[in-house]
């Protein structure tokens, strides 16, 4: 059972450019979250998608959009990236049914800007 | 702002049990204790959570108080790979964010 998938691994951008990640989640779930994490802090809530749909956000300006495909999968997207944004992305996945929607993360996206 | 409070660090001899505390005195009845760690560089993975009653898994037990204030996570028998940031989160069971806080960092010693 493939877990969550995440991709680039690593990435290098300059400032002032405009950067898209993607993220498959864990065979079963359809609801895709995304966090931001600085180095040596945790991470932070960036946006959740269900239905295809932003369902929740978080404090992060609106540089910060996303997407999710029929097939559940999602696509975070940040234009005019500035230095701080440079960070580990991850990517979680949950099940919206009933239950205790635990989220299962991906390895992560690492974000170099210079 | 992350509802819970952790120790910063904790060490832990090989082999023997670690257990981590947490406080949460201003949780509210439908919000559950999550437990996720993370092992340096990748993802957060979770571990276990609760609502009221006690929980053990394969990976570790919880024990929750009586007044659900606090809780401790058992790593029944540390073992070198459990060497990681280990986060407590409190949230409903809408299937909404989670807030993490600083975590503690567990560092276990042969």
């Amino acid at each position: 059972d493939a877990g969550v998938t995440q991709s680039p691994t690593h990435l290098i951008k300059t400032r002032g450019q405009q950067v898209t990640l993607r993220c498959s989640p864990k065979s079963g779930h359809d609801t895709v979250s995304w966090y931001q994490q600085a180095l040596g802090q945790g991470p932070q809530f960036i946006f959740q998608y269900y239905e295809e749909e932003e369902r929740q956000r978080g404090n992060f300006p609106d540089r910060f959009s996303g997407h999710q495909f029929p097939n559940y999968s999602s696509e975070l997207n940040v234009n005019a990236l500035l230095l701080g944004d440079s960070a580990l992305y991850l990517c979680a996945s949950s099940f919206n049914g009933q239950g205790s929607y635990e989220q299962y993360f991906g390895p992560g996206t690492r974000l170099t800007v210079t | 702002d992350a509802k819970t409070t952790q120790p910063p660090s904790m060490d832990c001899a090989e082999g023997r049990a670690a257990n981590l505390p947490c406080n949460h005195s201003t949780i509210s009845g439908n919000e559950y204790v999550y437990w996720y760690r993370q092992i340096h560089s990748q993802g957060p993975q979770y571990i276990i959570h609760g609502l009221k009653n006690n929980e053990t898994n394969e990976m570790a037990s919880l024990i929750i108080t009586e007044d659900r204030k606090s809780s401790t996570l058992i790593l029944p028998h540390a073992t070198l790979r459990d060497t990681a940031v280990y986060y407590c989160i409190v949230r409903d069971n809408a299937g909404n964010m989670l807030t993490f806080g600083g975590g503690t960092r567990l560092m276990v010693k042969p």
